[in-house]
């Protein structure tokens, strides 16, 4: 049975920190996986997809890697700011199923 | 292009009471899934559709929770009678089918409150 483990579960850095979520999986057959972000009282919102056949997305501050063999992600973000502040969640789909997911990492930027 | 619609966007009810929630998914999208989070915790599939049919439904608490997809578009996801610990944020998303690239949207939830 796949489980997803999100490492730290809060973080509080200072603005301007570059800081690294960590997340793993312990089935290595996965086909996505996907880094959300959730603010207070809102839905989910995608911030980056990585294939089983890649190695890591960029968006703008943002850089997602995955080491599949290892059952492994990491979420760099960088020059972090206090928009940043929100709960992130990693998750992972095997053959299109529905998506299995971390708690997550509670991420707080001060100013 | 519109995104994943819910409604209502809070409720709070008795326990023993009933309660239902409506999505409408993206224009197009064959797949439909409603996941339940408890706060504290990452989202939880609830029950998985391809089109009107049922792909997935085996954490679906079946004494009390129900779900349908009539015509294969919009869901109704139904509790009777709701628990104490059925309080979460329930979650719908879509995607365009089930799949290797097929990247799941979702909805803002229903958050319910059971007391």
């Amino acid at each position: 049975k796949q489980e997803v483990t999100q490492i730290p579960a809060a973080l509080s850095v200072p603005e301007g920190e570059n800081l690294v979520l960590n997340c793993s999986f312990t089935d290595s057959a996965i086909y996505n996986l996907q880094w959300f972000r959730q603010d207070p009282g809102k839905g989910l919102t995608s911030l980056l997809l990585i294939q089983s056949s890649q190695r890591e997305q960029t968006s703008g501050r943002l850089n997602a890697s995955l080491d599949k063999s290892s059952g492994r992600s990491t979420l760099y973000i960088a020059a972090s700011q206090p928009g940043d502040s929100a709960t992130y969640l990693c998750a992972v789909d095997q053959a299109g199923t529905a998506l299995i997911f971390g708690k997550g990492t509670t991420l707080s930027v001060s100013s | 292009e519109a995104g994943v619609a819910q409604s209502p966007r809070y409720k709070i009810i008795e326990k023993r009471q009933s309660v239902a929630f409506w999505c409408n998914p993206i224009s197009g999208h064959a797949t439909l899934y409603w996941y339940q989070q408890i706060l504290g915790q990452g989202p939880k599939l609830l029950i998985q559709f391809q089109n009107n049919g049922v792909v997935d439904d085996s954490q679906l608490p079946k004494d009390r929770f129900s779900a349908e997809r009539l015509k294969g578009v919009d869901s109704t996801l139904k509790i009777q009678p709701a628990k104490l610990e059925d309080s979460a944020v329930y979650l719908c998303a879509s995607s365009f089918s089930h799949g290797v690239l097929y990247e799941q949207y979702f909805g803002p939830g229903t958050r319910l409150t059971v007391t």
